[in-house]
């Protein structure tokens, strides 16, 4: 168990919706990464958060938006969704804000229908 | 473009062998690289290689960093069935972004 917690565990949807996945780092933590893991693309970088500010930002689409609140928890927005966005997505923290160890949470597997 | 890969895409060894895992990259402002361990969800953390740190070892595993010909390998000695998994290679820059290799799937046979 590294620490790091995501909810919901598994998210159906229909194409055309919005969800939100949330994450709560490991306690100390400053910084929090969003990932794509899917068969063909494999793990995709998509945003950073450190201490409630976007740090870095990788191949996150204009659909995708994520947010890091003063609790330190973040939530991924994604919208209008389409087949292609049916993936596991990972949430990490680490201590600072540079890419040293990041620790990974269960992810939160989503289906879009 | 920036790109991580690895080989092999697969492996299948027995237990007691010796495997040897490769990562190459081509990343601007290049700041870590890292190995983690895939099995059946999350990515664990393995090693972080900087240039003030080019090799870590950590029981059977061992890593070394090559700057010079931008690639890194994982080593694991005398192999277990517990080490089955997938080995992801990621590159880390200054401006905080990664880049993942597309993994290693290690087998171990008893």
């Amino acid at each position: 168990d590294s620490g790091v917690t995501q909810t919901p565990k598994h998210l159906i949807t229909a194409t055309g919706q919005r969800v939100t996945l949330r994450c709560s780092p490991r306690s100390g933590d400053l910084s929090v990464y969003w990932y794509q893991q899917s068969l063909d693309q494999g793990l995709q970088f998509l945003i950073q958060y450190y201490n409630g500010e976007e740090r870095a930002k990788g191949n996150i689409l204009e659909r995708f938006s994520a947010q890091q609140f003063p609790d330190l928890h973040s939530e991924l927005n994604l919208s209008s969704l389409e087949l292609g966005d049916s993936a596991l997505y990972f949430c990490a923290s680490s201590v600072m804000h540079s890419t040293d160890t990041q620790y990974f949470g269960p992810g939160t597997r989503l289906t879009v229908l | 473009e920036d790109k991580v890969v690895q080989s092999p895409l697969s492996l299948v060894v027995h237990e007691g062998d010796t495997v040897t895992l490769n990562c190459s990259y081509e990343v601007t402002n290049f700041r870590s690289l890292l190995w983690y361990k895939q099995e059946k969800k999350a990515p664990t953390f393995l090693f972080m290689l900087t240039s003030s740190g080019i090799e870590k070892k950590s029981g059977r595993l061992s890593s070394i960093l090559d700057k010079k010909e931008l690639s890194s390998i994982l080593n694991i000695t005398a192999t277990q069935t517990g080490d089955s998994a997938i080995y992801l290679c990621a590159v880390g820059t200054v401006y905080n972004d990664m880049r993942f290799g597309a993994g290693t799937r290690l087998t171990v046979k008893p």
